[in-house]
């Protein structure tokens, strides 16, 4: 069965500091992946996503992420961190083919932006 | 865009309590799907839909049923509720075209 898997539950960084928030995948075919994020009180919002394209993508409020099938990783980044950039990001996997759009998702990681 | 719809933000129900939670799309999507979501689990898939009356189990089904009478309406149903079924609950469709979620605004139910 096919697994995400978010290290660091918790990330915290200083604003205009450096944002990674680290994903890795299961699946011996590449799959669909994508970052979604969580604002406090909110739903999930689409971030970015990759489907086989480009292996760089780039996504809403200058966060991208590479797609590294070498290393089965998906891992987000930001150059400089906003205060607004604080929220719950999740990194999820589509295996594609007759799974029917289901996605598994990783845990969760909580960004938190200091002053 | 898509809009998906969850009838209720917040609810609280009592144990034993049979729950109806209610989810409807405006486009035609046929992939619908419930999710739960806990700190530090993330979201586990209950059930999906594929189409009217097709349905099938995901990872965490047990103590959950479904309904899929008609193509925008899916709805998750709590047969007797448990203080351990006290989550969030997150309704989503998919796009065929790149798989992407839209998600909806979630429903928060506690059981007492």
């Amino acid at each position: 069965a096919q697994s995400v898997t978010q290290l660091g539950s918790h990330v915290s960084v200083s604003e205009g500091a450096l944002v990674l928030l680290r994903c890795n995948y299961s699946s011996s075919v590449p799959p669909y992946l994508f970052w979604y994020v969580q604002y406090p009180n909110q739903g999930l919002q689409l971030l970015l996503k990759y489907t086989s394209a480009a292996t760089l993508v780039k996504g809403i409020n200058g966060f991208e992420a590479e797609f590294k099938k070498s290393e089965t990783s998906f891992h987000l980044t930001k150059p400089s961190a906003h205060m607004s950039d604080a929220a719950e990001y999740f990194c999820a996997a589509n295996a594609g083919g007759t799974s029917y759009g289901k996605l598994t998702f990783g845990q969760g990681t909580i960004l938190t932006v200091h002053p | 865009d898509v809009k998906v719809t969850q009838s209720s933000r917040y609810l609280v129900k009592r144990t034993g309590e049979k729950v109806f939670l209610e989810c409807v799309q405006d486009m035609d999507h046929e992939n619908m799907f419930w999710y739960r979501q806990d700190p530090g689990l993330g979201l586990r898939l209950i059930y999906f839909s594929y189409d009217v009356k097709m349905k099938e189990k995901g990872d965490i089904p047990e103590g959950y049923s479904v309904s899929r009478e008609k193509k925008e309406r899916f709805s998750l149903i709590l047969e007797s509720a448990s203080t351990n079924q006290t989550s969030m609950y997150l309704c989503a469709i998919v796009d065929r075209a790149d798989y992407g979620y839209t998600f909806g605004s979630g429903t928060r139910l506690t059981v007492v």
